[in-house]
């Protein structure tokens, strides 16, 4: 398996904070990406990136940013998160061979 | 990526060979087609990619016609185990746009 890591794996937080996703990855992959899953919605692009600093955003963006200030880490911010962000993050990687992704383990975020 | 067409859902039985086609009209002279397999509480995991007439590896073939307008992901001898949603993608990240979004993918219920 690709060496993707998505830290944390769970979380439980309340209304209003702000919460980091973090996902980790060693293969030196130019694209990653930030999906949510929510029941009877499938995957749905939050944010992405094609390279350092460089970051767009996908079709569910509102409520959430992203950065990556080096090519292994891609962060995931709610600034405030909301009940309706309790959901499965996935993070993804690839490295540009037609549309090869790999994917993290994903994290459980549930907001209270 | 190219917009892509495929069965909402399946139903096999353990042993038999499962094919399931993905449409792709508008797929584009430098796109490859991709198929991952999910299974619940898991990411996405990349089973197959191929660019034209046919593609196999440990898992899955991958049969693509001359036209490339379409293509079948053929499982062979499908066990319990296979049950899962399969998405086909199409695209190239590196010389078309790198938003990567899945579809709602065909959901394959194998019984015994």
């Amino acid at each position: 398996d690709a060496g993707i890591t998505q830290s944390p794996r769970h979380k439980v937080t309340e209304t209003g904070t702000p919460v980091t996703l973090r996902c980790h990855q060693t293969e030196n992959h130019r694209y990653m990406y930030w999906y949510r899953q929510d029941p009877g919605h499938g995957l749905r692009l939050i944010h992405y990136s094609y390279g350092v600093k460089d970051t767009d955003k996908g079709e569910v963006s509102d409520g959430y940013s992203v950065s990556r200030s080096k090519t292994e880490d891609f962060l995931l911010t709610l600034e405030s998160a909301t009940s309706s962000q309790t959901s499965v993050y996935f993070c993804a990687t690839a490295g540009g061979h037609g549309t090869e992704a790999f994917f993290g383990q994903g994290t459980r975020l549930t907001v209270v | 990526l190219a917009k892509t067409t495929q069965p909402i859902s399946m139903d096999s039985y353990e042993g038999q060979e499962v094919n399931i086609t993905c449409s792709h009209n508008n797929i584009a002279t430098n796109d490859y087609i991709t198929w991952y397999q999910q299974f619940p509480s898991q990411g996405p995991r990349f089973i197959i990619q191929g660019y034209k007439t046919k593609v196999t590896n440990e898992v899955a073939s991958l049969f693509i016609p001359a036209d490339r307008k379409s293509s079948t992901l053929s499982l062979p001898r499908v066990s319990l185990s296979d049950t899962a949603v399969y998405y086909c993608l199409v695209g190239d990240l590196k010389t078309n746009n790198n938003d990567m979004r899945f579809g709602a993918g065909t959901r394959l219920t194998v019984k015994p």
